[in-house]
């Protein structure tokens, strides 16, 4: 099956500090890849989409000078939380597809902004 | 307007009773998908099942079965015999072929006491 990897699985970090989620497809080639925020007990939000070789499409209320995603080839697409702080700490979680109709989803990120 | 409604918030059950998860969805498109996804406490969404919108035939996996009813725009998924291990959030999702985003729920956590 399709297998979407995530590193780190965890991140712990100074405010003011920029950190950076990898999210790779492992097995197959990804034309779409997906960013979402989870809150606790909350639900997924999409922050952007992101299509190879092309600048992501966010959200409505997702800055893209805060939340920089680069989508550098069919299989790794980075999120780096700029100038982190204690309120972007969250499940950082991203999805990868190769067709319309399916996403696969990595296994996350907790980022903790001290 | 939300797309996908999981009315049930918390629901608790006593090991081995039988419970369902309710999904509503509301989509203008004739093609689309739908899911459900397992959430344990380690955050890493567990892919349960998809079905396009043309499939109306009920499916059963071992102890998770699904009912999917395009007249009332619904898509419930049912536990039988419900374990300790089921404990998770477990969230309803729509795919429209117009489009590549996914749209949840906003989850149904399920706690099942010994």
């Amino acid at each position: 099956g399709a297998v979407v990897s995530q590193h780190p699985s965890r991140v712990i970090c100074k405010s003011g500090t920029s950190v950076k989620i990898e999210c790779r497809s492992l097995d197959f080639q990804a034309t779409t890849m997906f960013w979402y925020r989870q809150f606790p007990k909350k639900s997924l939000m999409l922050m952007a989409t992101s299509n190879e070789g092309s600048k992501a499409t966010y959200e409505q209320g997702v800055e893209k000078d805060k939340f920089l995603i680069n989508h550098a080839s069919l299989t790794l697409s980075t999120l780096t939380v700029t100038s982190a702080h204690p309120e972007d700490s969250s499940f950082y979680i991203c999805s990868a597809s190769r067709t319309k109709e399916t996403q696969y989803f990595g296994p996350g990120t907790r980022l903790l902004v001290l | 307007a939300q797309k996908v409604t999981q009315a049930q918030t918390e629901i608790s059950v006593v090991e081995k009773e039988d419970v369902t998860l309710d999904c509503v969805y509301e989509t203008r498109d004739t093609t689309y998908y739908l899911f459900w996804y397992k959430q344990p406490p380690s955050g890493e969404l567990v892919f349960l099942i998809r079905r396009n919108s043309f499939d109306e035939q009920n499916e059963i996996s071992g102890r998770y079965s699904w009912n999917f009813q395009k007249s009332t725009s619904s898509f419930n998924f049912t536990i039988t015999a419900s374990q300790v291990v089921d404990s998770a959030v477990y969230f309803c999702a729509l795919s429209e072929f117009t489009g590549n985003q996914f749209y949840f729920g906003t989850g149904t956590s399920l706690t099942v006491i010994p």
